[in-house]
């Protein structure tokens, strides 16, 4: 079974709205943390947000927060506020266990349009 | 700061060579890791290691070694390259910390294409 699903492969969205990327996950540890990243068409991979399993607060970074619901087992992404500059790749990611060696599992990634 | 150095950008074999993919961090991070990133898939991990001296092998490891004699470099090494190996090729490095909490730092990737 795949540990991380990202259900969109694709969306759309006018620039300023919000817009929700989703991501759902599959673990037996209780220790995990979840990541978000962003792939522009350029190519690298930029780290964007971050919730450990502990944690009660949903995380915000700037423009993003991510929706944690944990016993849906479900991390979105929330971008508020969307710019042309956000039109990339978002790829949902998940480490395991408390001593993880810097292992991570991918989801499938979402490409995300903003529309003028 | 540099952060995560990959060379070559790109590269194109034919089918039977073999090279060697480099990587460098600058950040002093315990872990580095080696990714592939197919067409419409998301990355999957080749390679770990949690310092010199130690390596496993991730999901996807058959036609590729790797070694770590410094805690900066992290070469990756096709063996006979074949054209399932085309792909996109990332290096992470990341500290070692309890917990979960310590995101991946990436190289700009290698684009390779075996003929």
């Amino acid at each position: 079974a795949q540990k991380i699903t990202q259900t969109q492969p694709g969306m759309f969205v006018q620039e300023k709205e919000a817009v929700t990327l989703d991501c759902t996950y599959d673990t037996s540890d209780q220790s995990y943390g979840l990541f978000w990243y962003k792939q522009p068409s350029s190519g690298e991979m930029i780290f964007l947000i971050y919730q450990g399993s502990y944690d009660e607060q949903n995380a915000t970074e700037g423009r993003y927060s991510l929706n944690f619901q944990k016993a849906r087992k479900s991390a979105n992404l929330v971008i508020s506020a969307s710019q042309l500059g956000d039109s990339a790749m978002y790829f949902c990611a998940m480490r395991e266990g408390r001593t993880n060696a810097g292992k991570s599992t991918f989801g499938d990634g979402t490409t995300l349009t903003v529309k003028p | 700061n540099a952060g995560v150095t990959q060379t070559p950008k790109f590269q194109v074999l034919k089918t039977g060579q073999s090279m060697t993919l480099q990587c460098a961090q600058d950040m002093n991070h315990e872990y580095m890791s080696w990714y592939r990133q197919d067409p419409g898939m998301g990355l999957r991990l080749i390679h770990y290691s949690v310092g010199a001296g130690i390596t496993d092998q991730g999901e996807v490891p058959n036609g590729y070694n790797v070694s770590r004699s410094t805690t900066e470099d992290f070469p990756l090494r096709l063996l006979s390259a074949a054209p399932s190996q085309t792909s996109v090729y990332f290096c992470a490095s990341s500290r070692k910390v309890t917990g979960s909490n310590s995101p991946l730092h990436f190289g700009n990737g290698t684009r390779l294409t075996v003929t």
